[in-house]
């Protein structure tokens, strides 16, 4: 399995508190994801990153912020949680490679959060 | 980004070859067809990516027609472990390096 872990993996909270995910990797790949997936539903991807301090937004990303300052760490924040945000988290990484588009991405094992 | 069509679920016996058809019809020159699963609520699975020619690995093969609008999965030997929500995905060109899951295909391995 690609290095991947996800902290923590299963998270209770309550309405209106600030909760943050992380996501550790050991691999050095640049670009890494943070995709949720409510019941019944594919995964939609809320924010990725393509390099340390660089980041940019999915299609999910009202209510997220992330944070990348080393290569290893992507952090995803809730300022502010909902229960519209309870769901299971996933992180994801992928290395660059020689086209865009052409090198695999790895999946860690999810973190589900509940907002109560 | 080139969209997906799947359909919602297949049914296949225990041993025998499974096919999972996939159209992306939109597809753009640079763009790869990737193939991931779910088993259950675990993190996906990658199976198997190609760009315009067939590609085999230890999981399974990837046929792509030969105008890329669509692609057939092949798990050689289905077992019941393979019971999964199976993915078919664009990606590259001009979405980058990102991953847009549809709805998937809902394959039940029956033995």
């Amino acid at each position: 399995d690609a290095g991947i872990t996800q902290s923590p993996r299963h998270k209770v909270t309550e309405t209106g508190t600030p909760v943050t995910l992380r996501c550790h990797q050991t691999e050095n790949h640049r670009y890494m994801y943070w995709y949720r997936q409510d019941p019944g539903h594919g995964l939609r991807l809320i924010h990725y990153s393509y390099g340390v301090k660089d980041t940019d937004k999915g299609e999910v990303s009202d209510g997220y912020s992330v944070s990348r300052s080393k290569t290893e760490d992507f952090l995803l924040t809730l300022e502010s949680a909902t229960s519209s945000q309870t769901s299971v988290y996933f992180c994801a990484i992928s290395a660059t490679g020689g086209n865009v588009g052409n090198t695999e991405a790895f999946f860690g094992q999810g973190t589900r959060l509940t907002v109560v | 980004d080139a969209k997906t069509t799947q359909p919602p679920s297949m049914d296949c016996a225990e041993g025998r070859a499974a096919n999972l058809p996939c159209n992306h019809s939109t597809i753009s020159g640079n763009e790869y067809v990737y193939w991931y699963r779910q088993i259950h609520s675990q993190g996906p699975q990658y199976i198997i990516h190609g760009l315009k020619n067939n590609e085999t690995n230890e999981m399974a093969s990837l046929i792509i027609t030969e105008d890329r609008k669509s692609s057939t999965l092949i798990l050689p030997h289905a077992t019941l472990r393979d019971t999964a929500v199976y993915y078919c995905i664009v990606r590259g060109g001009a979405a980058g390096n990102k991953l847009t899951f549809g709805g998937g295909t809902r394959v039940l391995v029956k033995p």
